[in-house]
Order: structure tokens, then C-alpha cells, then sequence
């Protein structure tokens, strides 16, 4: 049972585009909302990340929305370039128990 | 960030031998370390949870008998693939933890890609 669900699979943007992903879960327990971005052959890395007590968090182009009512939160990458094309990762845990609950990731591609 | 390194980062064997994968946390302690592996194309599967000095977890349909981790130290843990098939082919990866000032995320190292033939 996938407690987290990603959507959409894969995404192609132009230069200077908006990508936008999204995240849904089910566990209210969950209280930490990380953003991974990796790239082939390469390990995750930690992009940005939020907590339920924050509706939105911004890290230079990286926006992290978050409903908490909705259970949904998602990531946008304002004036996407062609750096960013990697596989995006969502994930969900409970930080007293470290575990991560991975979405199934979202392969974006940013066209020149 | 809080850096982890992995060694080594691709390994080629053959079929039946043992594999032993490193991960270290090198600026910051981690009582926690988990291990990964991941197929093309898809998502990170957990295999196993590692606290220090104490038995690993390992997730439901991982075998611990072939799937050895040994978390000896708050920077050391070790994953070793015992009697390595083809099917164990897989890029492995460990991410750590942290202690002081690093409590709330986990930081994933570079990855090791095991080649069985």
C-alpha cells in the first residue's frame, strides 16, 4: 500500500516554464514533508522541505505548498532550466520514527 | 548539507561471492542509518533500518541472512551482500540520520551500483 502518491510520472517544461508536482498522503501522523531531486547514477538529494504547521515554504526557486486538510502538498520550480531536469522525489515520515515514505517519483524534463 | 559518502560507488562480481558496501556519515554522527535499493526507473525501496550498536530492522520480504548490516559506530555502517545472484543487481543506497542539529531529515550518500554476472 503506498502511503504516498506522486503525480504526474514524468513532466516535460520549457526553459523559464513553471514544473509543478504533486504529492498526496493518507497517514495524519505524518509530520515531515521532504522534497528529494536526484540525478541518473546518483544518490537523492535534500531539495527543500516543510512541516503541517506551514502552508508554503520557499527556497529560492523552490516552492513547497502544503494542504494540510487536503493531505496534499506539492512542489514548484519557478523559471525551470534545463539544470533541473532530474527525477524529483516526494516523501512523508513521522520525525520521531525517521523512516521516509517515498512517493514513486517524477521525471522532469526541461526543453532549451 | 550534511555529507555521506558510499564505498565503493560500482562493484562487479560474480555470482556466489559477497559484497560489502560502506557508508559514512563524514561531518555529523548518525544513530540512524537506513539502506535502500533502487531499480531503474522506480522509486527507493527501504531494505533495513540500522541503529548503532544495536540489530538492524529489516522490512518485510528482505532476507536479513542475505542482507548484512552492521552499523559498528555513529559514522560507520556496512551492508553486505552475502552469496550475490544476478536478480541482486540493483543500485544500493545508504543515507543517514543525525544527531545534534541535523535531527529532522535524512541525508543520502552517493549510491553503489552492484553489478552481479
Amino acid at each position: 500500500q503506498q502511503q504516498v502518491k506522486q503525480s504526474p510520472q514524468s513532466l516535460i517544461v520549457q526553459k523559464g516554464g513553471i514544473s509543478i508536482i504533486n504529492c498526496a498522503y493518507e497517514n495524519t501522523a505524518f509530520d515531515y514533508f521532504p522534497w528529494y531531486q536526484q540525478f541518473p547514477g546518483k544518490g537523492p538529494a535534500l531539495l527543500i522541505a516543510i512541516r503541517p504547521d506551514v502552508s508554503e515554504k520557499k527556497e529560492g526557486r523552490f516552492t513547497i505548498s502544503f494542504n494540510k486538510s487536503a493531505k496534499q502538498f506539492s512542489l514548484h520550480i519557478m523559471d525551470s532550466q534545463p539544470g533541473d531536469s532530474a527525477t524529483y522525489f516526494c516523501a512523508a515520515s513521522i520525525i520521531s520514527w525517521g523512516k521516509l515514505q517515498f512517493g514513486a517519483g517524477t521525471q522532469v524534463v526541461v526543453t532549451p | 548539507g550534511a555529507v555521506v559518502s558510499q564505498h565503493p560507488s560500482r562493484v562487479i562480481c560474480k555470482s556466489g561471492t559477497s559484497v560489502k558496501i560502506e557508508c559514512r556519515s563524514l561531518d555529523f554522527q548518525a544513530t540512524t542509518m537506513f539502506w535502500y535499493r533502487q531499480f531503474p526507473k522506480q522509486s527507493l525501496m527501504l531494505m533495513a533500518t540500522s541503529n548503532e550498536g544495536s540489530k538492524a530492522t529489516y522490512e518485510q520480504g528482505v532476507e536479513k541472512d542475505k542482507f548484512l548490516i552492521n552499523h559498528a559506530s555513529l559514522t560507520l555502517s556496512t551492508l553486505t551482500v552475502t552469496s550475490a545472484h544476478p536478480e541482486d543487481s540493483s543500485f544500493y543506497i545508504c543515507s543517514a540520520w543525525g544527531t545534534s542539529g541535523i535531527t529532522d531529515t535524512q541525508y543520502f550518500g552517493p549510491g553503489t551500483r552492484l553489478t552481479v554476472l
